[in-house]
């Protein structure tokens, strides 16, 4: 499919260790952001990159939150030394140009801390 | 303090009827709005939009309408189906070089064979 893609889809880990958490955006999406979603909550902004360059990181929570999209295409989301109050649905957005409003999601990583 | 607010948490109606479903914003700068609908275990996916510029946009089924002086919009579905059963969020942006979307929490549709 051309959507959105994320892995993994689901990932446990124990407290104080450290996630990767993968985006593959559509195919030539310039824009692409990562979104934390807590239970009964909506989505909330962490980051944004226009193609490698990370311009806007003002929603990560702590600095253990890194996030990084070497190339302009798979991004790359890590969480260090996880806290329980990680747990939540990490979603990736793309979208084509840095003006176009629309976003396309992934499916999320639901991370749960132990 | 949210700035997005969808105050009714689940609405339930009979396959046929129209869903109304409500969102209100607390800054007048925002100029892009939009509606997102997710299923369990899915990624929200994009419904309509509408730009400040306009009060209604139709796209089949769905019809976004927003009040700028009252700082609200709604989505109205009509007729219902019971594949619209899933959870909806209202968004908003500024446009611009970084569009990040600020989210509501979300009503839950259940519509009614």
């Amino acid at each position: 499919g051309a959507g959105v893609s994320q892995s993994p889809r689901y990932k446990v880990a124990k407290r104080g260790q450290d996630v990767a958490l993968r985006c593959d955006p559509i195919s030539g999406h310039v824009s692409l952001f990562w979104y934390q979603q807590a239970l009964g909550q909506g989505p909330e902004f962490l980051t944004y990159f226009q193609n490698e360059a990370q311009l806007d990181k003002s929603g990560l929570p702590s600095d253990r939150f890194f996030a990084e999209r070497p190339e302009g295409s798979v991004s790359t989301l890590k969480i260090q030394r996880t806290q329980q109050e990680d747990s939540a649905v990490y979603l990736c957005a793309s979208s084509l140009t840095p003006t176009r409003s629309e976003q396309y999601f992934g499916p999320g990583t639901r991370l749960t801390v132990t | 303090d949210q700035q997005v607010k969808q105050n009714s948490p689940s609405l339930s109606v009979q396959e046929g009827r129209i869903s109304i479903l409500n969102c209100d914003y607390t800054n007048s700068m925002f100029d892009y709005f939009l509606w997102y609908k997710k299923y369990p275990a899915e990624g929200p996916t994009f419904l309509i939009s509408i730009s400040s510029i306009k009060d209604k946009n139709e796209d089949g089924r769905f019809t976004v309408f927003l009040n700028k002086s009252a700082k609200h919009l709604s989505l109205h579905i009509v007729p219902s189906q019971p594949g619209d059963s899933a959870v909806y969020f209202c968004a908003v942006t500024l446009t611009g070089a970084n569009s990040k979307l600020t989210f509501g929490k979300g009503i839950t549709l259940s519509v009614r064979p």
